[in-house]
């Protein structure tokens, strides 16, 4: 697509009830980032993946969060057992892997998940 | 490890008077430097970058930048502030070769008094 879209633009869920954000790339991209950003706070790193591949996933808070991407285009985020502690903004962004134009990522305008 | 600090959670200017929006980053190797902007209710959005060449880069919307290695410094700068300016501004790095990922300060609201 032209931009990054995420879905749900808000959420919100009951604590313990399981949650999947959705986020879809710019079609080009080979990259695709998962960042969770609280009020007040910037961006955090949570998980990135290259195509389908998920080189790193350190940022993910806990083994509730979980990250896919099964055809290199698509991905979802999905959390387990939701906890209050979770609510926050969850971002994607996608890019293009290699060369000098490297580190410019392309932001949706995110998903706010708020737990009670 | 990376690390990025804006110095100033909000920062209040005249209409018309410069902006200065701080960002100092800890890197053991110089890295691509960012700034990106939120408006409300929408995406952050690239303002200007620095990857090589030229240390004093220009962006979107009269924005610039300078990067400054002995000061480990990418300061945001712009001569005359808009009312449209008002936004939360990010400074961010990324590691040269690496995967591109993103280590973002804590953000900096900007308010642009009439």
């Amino acid at each position: 697509g032209a931009g990054v879209s995420q879905s749900p633009r808000y959420k919100v869920t009951k604590r313990g009830q399981d949650v999947t954000l959705r986020c879809d790339p710019i079609s080009s991209h080979a990259t695709l980032y998962w960042y969770q950003q609280a009020l007040g706070q910037g961006p955090e790193f949570l998980t990135y993946f290259n195509y389908e591949a998920q080189p790193d996933k350190s940022g993910l808070p806990s083994d509730r969060f979980s990250a896919e991407r099964p055809e290199g285009s698509i991905s979802t985020l999905t959390i387990q057992r939701t906890e209050q502690r979770d609510s926050a903004m969850y971002r994607c962004a996608s890019g293009l892997l290699g060369g000098a134009d490297t580190g410019e990522l392309f932001f949706g305008e995110g998903s706010r998940l708020t737990v009670l | 490890a990376q690390s990025v600090t804006q110095l100033g959670s909000h920062v209040s200017v005249s209409e018309g008077a410069l902006v200065l929006l701080r960002c100092n980053y800890s890197s053991s190797v110089p890295p691509y430097l960012f700034w990106y902007v939120q408006y409300p209710n929408q995406g952050l959005q690239l303002l200007l970058k620095y990857t090589t060449g030229a240390t004093l880069v220009k962006g979107i919307n009269g924005f610039e930048a300078e990067f400054k290695k002995s000061e480990t410094s990418f300061h945001l700068t712009k001569p005359s502030a808009h009312m449209s300016d008002a936004a939360e501004y990010f400074c961010a790095v990324s590691d040269r070769g690496g995967a591109n990922n993103l280590f973002f300060g804590t953000g900096t609201r900007l308010t642009v008094i009439p």
